[in-house]
């Protein structure tokens, strides 16, 4: 079982509306987690990172958000825009050097 | 501009024929991993480095060396490609080992092997 699930699989949305992604994580002790944009053929973008003490963070339209006891996270884009089309991905660390992946959720903006 | 870089980006080769994916960091990143993405699984670490001359698995590594001679460099190495390496390669680099560091991406090798 994957220890970090993502929800949805890809989502289909119109541009200018908000749309929320979750993120659920089993790996502990938990160090932080991080949200990755990725671009279709090009390598991930770190969005923003969150520790454990942290409940939301925000890069622009992105916010993020934390629940460190329920181990749920989640990332809401406000008023998509047709570039926000990508694949997104969660990342969980728990300390060591070896970060557990998502399997990421695939964002479409339709104009 | 400080980037990850990887070459090749597209390879298509045959089973057996020993092949070198390299990769570059101009930020003066101590440490340094290997990636590979396959649809469905998302991103699996094969191996990583936390300084030169220091390597440790990740947790694909079966099939693949790699070594770091210099702090910038750090190639993958497929001694006999098997068409189950088929995949698409990251290397990515951060300024420490600790979980607070941001890793820094390349744009990813394309990798086919028949």
């Amino acid at each position: 079982k994957n220890q970090v699930e993502q929800s949805p699989q890809s989502l289909i949305i119109l541009e200018g509306k908000n749309c929320t992604l979750q993120c659920n994580y089993t790996v502990s002790p938990f160090s932080n987690l991080r949200w990755y944009k990725q671009d279709t053929g090009r390598g991930p973008v770190s969005l923003t990172i969150m520790t454990f003490s942290e409940n939301t963070k925000s890069n622009g339209r992105y916010t993020a958000t934390l629940d460190a006891d329920t181990k749920q996270s989640s990332l809401h884009i406000t008023a998509s825009q047709l570039s926000d089309s990508a694949s997104y991905i969660c990342v969980v660390r728990v300390g060591s050097y070896i970060p557990t992946f998502g399997r990421g959720t695939s964002l479409i903006v339709h104009p | 501009e400080a980037q990850v870089t990887q070459n090749p980006r597209y390879l298509i080769t045959v089973t057996g024929k020993k092949l070198t994916v390299t990769c570059s960091q101009n930020m003066n990143h101590e440490y340094m991993s290997w990636y590979r993405q396959d649809p469905g699984l998302g991103l699996r670490q094969i191996y990583y480095s936390m300084n030169v001359e220091v390597t440790d698995k990740g947790d694909v590594p079966e099939g693949y060396k790699v070594s770091r001679k210099e702090k910038r460099n750090f190639p993958l190495i497929l001694e006999s490609p098997s068409p189950n390496q088929t995949s698409l390669y990251f290397c990515a680099s951060s300024l420490g080992q600790g979980a607070s560091y941001e890793q820094y991406f390349g744009p990813g090798t394309r990798l086919t092997v028949t």
